[in-house]
């Protein structure tokens, strides 16, 4: 299979950034997508990075290195309605999608 | 627009009988359509893929004459549980994909099996 490695849980406070990292297997990658889910919600499209490099959308930002297999959700200007999960998933051959485990975010005031 | 809807959003069902799950995209057509699970506190695991007009492809592990599926149209497709028992009890997700769209999967907002 195709791990996706992203850490189970995170904390940060208020109006801080937060990274949270996801690792996977580069063998028949195509690309990066990262979803922010609520508890008992679907989940909700972030990002998705093809390419190398770092991609801004306001508070969030999306970044990939295809060759080192790794990509990082960072999070700005934290706010308490960014508890939630944020899952990785990786895009493989016959456009089949991989999720991580979830990484759950508690902001704290 | 790529609006993904499910119904029932939740249900509750008795020990030995069956669930269906209906998925539809409203505004656009999916050429494929995937089944998701969700344990608390856990990811989605894939269940199975669905493409308008054919059998799914089950993942390993799930049991197809459990967990029965259709997808009959490019706008709908439906989840059976069969003689469901309590640890079927989870959160089902669908997504749908449109080859017109790109790889992004839309999803659903979700339903909520309990089994009693």
């Amino acid at each position: 299979g195709q791990n996706i490695d992203q850490p189970t849980e995170m904390t940060a406070t208020e109006g801080a950034i937060v990274q949270i990292n996801c690792t996977y297997q580069t063998s028949g990658f195509n690309g990066l997508f990262w979803y922010q889910q609520h508890a008992g919600e679907a989940p909700t499209f972030l990002s998705y990075n093809v390419l190398d490099g770092l991609e801004e959308k306001g508070r969030f930002s999306s970044f990939l290195s295809r060759s080192k297999g790794y990509s990082y959700l960072l999070l700005k200007e934290l706010q308490m309605k960014d508890s939630a999960s944020y899952l990785c998933a990786a895009l493989y051959a016959g456009n089949m999608l991989t999720f991580g485990g979830g990484t759950r975010l508690m902001v704290k005031p | 627009g790529a609006v993904v809807s499910q119904h029932p959003s939740w249900v509750i069902c008795k020990s030995g009988t069956s669930v269906k799950i209906e998925c539809r995209s409203l505004d656009f057509q999916a050429t494929t359509m995937f089944w998701y699970r969700q344990f608390p506190k856990q990811s989605l695991m894939l269940m199975a893929t669905s493409n308008e007009g054919s059998k799914a492809t089950y993942e390993q592990g799930v049991e197809k004459d459990k967990f029965l599926i259709n997808h009959a149209s490019l706008t709908l497709s439906t989840l059976t549980v069969t003689s469901a028992h309590p640890e079927d009890s989870s959160f089902y997700i669908c997504s749908a994909r449109s080859e017109d769209r790109g790889f992004e999967q839309y999803f659903g907002p979700g339903t909520r099996l309990t089994v009693t």
